[in-house]
């Protein structure tokens, strides 16, 4: 199956510095992938569309000027928390879809970043 | 009519036995229904998938039925065993953005 690898796996980081996470799709190019965000014992909440050439698109409720999305490559976007606060500590998980044999694209996600703001 | 609702919240059923997780949902443009297995501090991995043209799917002990009129579909785990102590989501695809259940929680007891 495909792979798509998240950097780093965790990072802890004090209230109001900026965090980068990585997001790359090993065997694959991606012109899209799709940022998540989870917090404990809950399901994947969708946080943005990140597209390679253009800006991303941010779902309802998630600040753009906070979580700044950048697709700079087909096989690379990142995610930054900029002013990070303790709340938004959780695990963010990246994914792309993989276009396999009749176009049933699937999506392969990363194993996440774990993000402790302190 | 975005939401997919997955049911049971938690489930424990013992080694052998067959591990059922539903899911329904109300959007007849999704076309294309994932079943992810997450362990804990990991991201959701594939299990298996189905397209609504379909009613079953097998791979390996892994199964999804799909029930197109009724907007329902599930997967069973046969010969339960404890590696597959998990959360499982289901999920619905609607321009390639995927809708997720809200997971369920399973434990396979030895």
């Amino acid at each position: 199956g495909a792979v798509v690898s998240q950097h780093p796996s965790w990072v802890i980081c004090k209230s109001g510095t900026s965090v980068k996470i990585e997001c790359r799709s090993l065997d694959f190019q991606a012109t899209t992938m799709f940022w998540y965000r989870q917090f404990p014992k809950q399901s994947l909440m969708l946080m943005a569309t990140s597209n390679e050439g253009s800006k991303a698109t941010y779902e309802q409720g998630v600040e753009k000027d906070k979580f700044l999305i950048n697709h700079a490559s087909l096989t690379l976007s990142t995610l930054t928390v900029t002013s990070a606060h303790p709340e938004d500590s959780s695990f963010y998980i990246c994914s792309a879809p993989y276009p396999t044999s009749g176009a049933a694209h699937e999506q392969y996600f990363g194993p996440g970043t774990r993000l402790t703001v302190t | 009519q975005q939401q997919v609702k997955q049911s049971p919240q938690s489930l424990i059923v013992q080694k052998g036995g067959i591990s059922i997780i539903n899911c329904a949902y109300e959007n007849t443009a999704f076309d294309y229904f994932p079943w992810y297995q997450q362990f804990p501090g990991k991201g959701p991995a594939l299990l298996i998938a189905i397209r609504p043209d379909v009613s079953e799917k097998k791979e390996g002990r892994f199964t999804i039925s799909f029930n197109k009129s009724a907007k329902q579909f599930s997967l069973h785990i046969m010969d339960s065993q404890p590696g597959d102590s998990a959360t499982y989501f289901c999920a619905a695809r609607s321009n390639y953005q995927l809708i997720w259940g809200a997971g369920t929680k399973l434990i396979i007891k030895p």
